[in-house]
């Protein structure tokens, strides 16, 4: 069974700090993991994926992610946090058929 | 713009009701998912359909059902409505079945059970 748990429903950082969103796994095949982002009223937008080719996998507006099987952890870090970052991340598994299961999401905010 | 259109954006009826959502996935894809997002149960997979086909189900009541057209367009059925199925419902579309494609999502459409 595919699972992700993201630890933190709601992180609070200042403008420019390090952003570091956590995503736990679990897996019973090799996972593929991504991180979406979604703004208010809007869709799910890609970020990022890790499809079993490099560990450290650079997204879109700076944000990266690494893969890190021995700790079953996909965690999402932006070195300098803008305003516009300001959004819903969600952390997601997908299973052999391509079923994405999304963690609970963790709220970002920024502070000016 | 993803290039998933979902219709309508917004839908307000009562409870008891039945409606439908359309999704109309990107040009090229076979594959559409449906997905249902709400306060308390976050995002769940509802169901996959591929090329016409049921691939996989989730968590997905027996009143809602969906299906998929030769045009590949998509069509989720909601009936008996409660208010707990307000939420927001968004289709995804990827090239083909395999997790090795991406998924892409449409901006949702937001139903609201009164």
């Amino acid at each position: 069974a595919q699972s992700v748990t993201q630890l933190g429903s709601h992180v609070s950082v200042s403008e420019g700090a390090l952003v570091l969103l956590r995503c736990n796994y679990s897996s019973s095949v090799p996972p593929y993991l991504f991180w979406y982002v979604q703004y208010p009223n809007q869709g799910l937008q890609l970020l990022l994926k890790y499809t079993s080719a490099a560990t450290l996998v650079k997204g879109i507006n700076g944000f990266e992610a690494e893969f890190k099987k021995s700790e079953t952890s996909f965690h999402l870090t932006k070195p300098s946090a803008h305003m516009s970052d300001a959004a819903e991340y969600f952390c997601a598994v997908t299973s052999v058929g391509n079923q994405f299961y999304f963690g609970t999401g963790t709220s970002l905010t920024v502070i000016p | 713009d993803s290039g998933v259109t979902q219709t309508p954006k917004h839908l307000i009826t009562a409870t008891g009701q039945r409606v439908t959502l359309r999704c109309s996935p990107r040009s090229g894809d076979l594959s559409v998912y449906w997905y249902q997002q709400s306060l308390d149960q976050g995002l769940q997979f509802l169901i996959q359909y591929y090329n016409g086909e049921e691939r996989a189900k989730g968590n997905i009541l027996e009143r809602f059902s969906a299906q998929q057209f030769p045009d590949l367009h998509s069509e989720l059925n909601l009936s008996s409505l409660e208010l707990g199925d307000s939420a927001l419902y968004f289709c995804a579309s990827s090239v083909a079945s395999d997790r090795l494609y991406e998924q892409y999502f449409g901006p949702g459409t937001r139903l609201t059970v009164t």
